[in-house]
């Protein structure tokens, strides 16, 4: 079965910082996508980023870049330069090629200070 | 273009009702997710429609609990007997396809129900 632990429970910085979340995942599948989705106050879920499991480079797409490494398992985003609306709980997840569902982390909380 | 918008945003309901919550997905998305957001458990994945077949239920947690999906559109989850555990954010999400590269979920609101 899939597993995706962020360890973070809870990150607070001060605006213009950068902000790095990470992610561990455990799959036996030889192929999968990992996501990256906020949750910000209002409560809905929306979509950031998605990775192939046979692509790893790195990307960046505004203040927002991650760092997809599979010898580690891992799958961390960064926020550069953070903003107070960036202030929301990030969920890494994992989903096999078909199908499929979402196996979510526990999220990581995220404030942002004036 | 429109989102995937739920029906009703909020439920409260008492023990022992059943409740049946709508899900309206993104024109022409045939994948359609529904899961629930508890404080307890997460965010957990229900059961996934690709049209009108629910190929993967395993994550209903009882036989109290039923989807069903007309149309390759709306979609209804239905709980019987409502329990206190039952109270959660139920969120729907639909996607373009199941698989490859459409395969990003989009979610709606969500449902919050709670149980008396």
């Amino acid at each position: 079965a899939q597993k995706v632990t962020q360890a973070q429970t809870e990150i607070s910085v001060v605006e213009k910082e950068d902000v790095t979340l990470d992610c561990v995942y455990e799959t036996r599948d030889t192929t999968y996508y990992l996501f990256w989705y906020k949750q910000p106050p209002s409560g809905e879920l929306v979509f950031l980023i998605r990775r192939n499991s046979f692509d790893e480079q790195n990307e960046i797409s505004g203040r927002y870049s991650w760092n997809f490494q599979k010898s580690t398992s891992s799958f961390n985003f960064t926020i550069t330069a953070s903003q107070v609306v960036d202030s929301a709980v990030y969920f890494c997840a994992h989903s096999k090629a078909a199908g499929n569902k979402l196996t979510f982390g526990g999220g990581t909380r995220v404030l942002v200070k004036p | 273009g429109a989102g995937v918008s739920q029906s009703p945003s909020n439920k409260v309901t008492e023990k022992g009702k059943d409740v049946e919550l709508r899900c309206d997905p993104i024109s022409g998305h045939t994948a359609l997710y529904w899961y629930r957001q508890s404080l307890g458990q997460g965010l957990e994945f229900l059961i996934y429609f690709q049209g009108n077949s629910a190929p993967d239920k395993s994550g209903l947690p009882s036989d109290r609990f039923s989807a069903e999906r007309t149309g390759g559109s709306v979609s209804t989850l239905t709980i019987q007997r409502t329990q206190q555990e039952d109270s959660a954010v139920y969120l729907c999400a639909s996607s373009r396809s199941g698989s490859g590269v459409y395969n990003e979920q989009f979610f709606g609101p969500g449902t919050r129900l709670t149980v008396l």
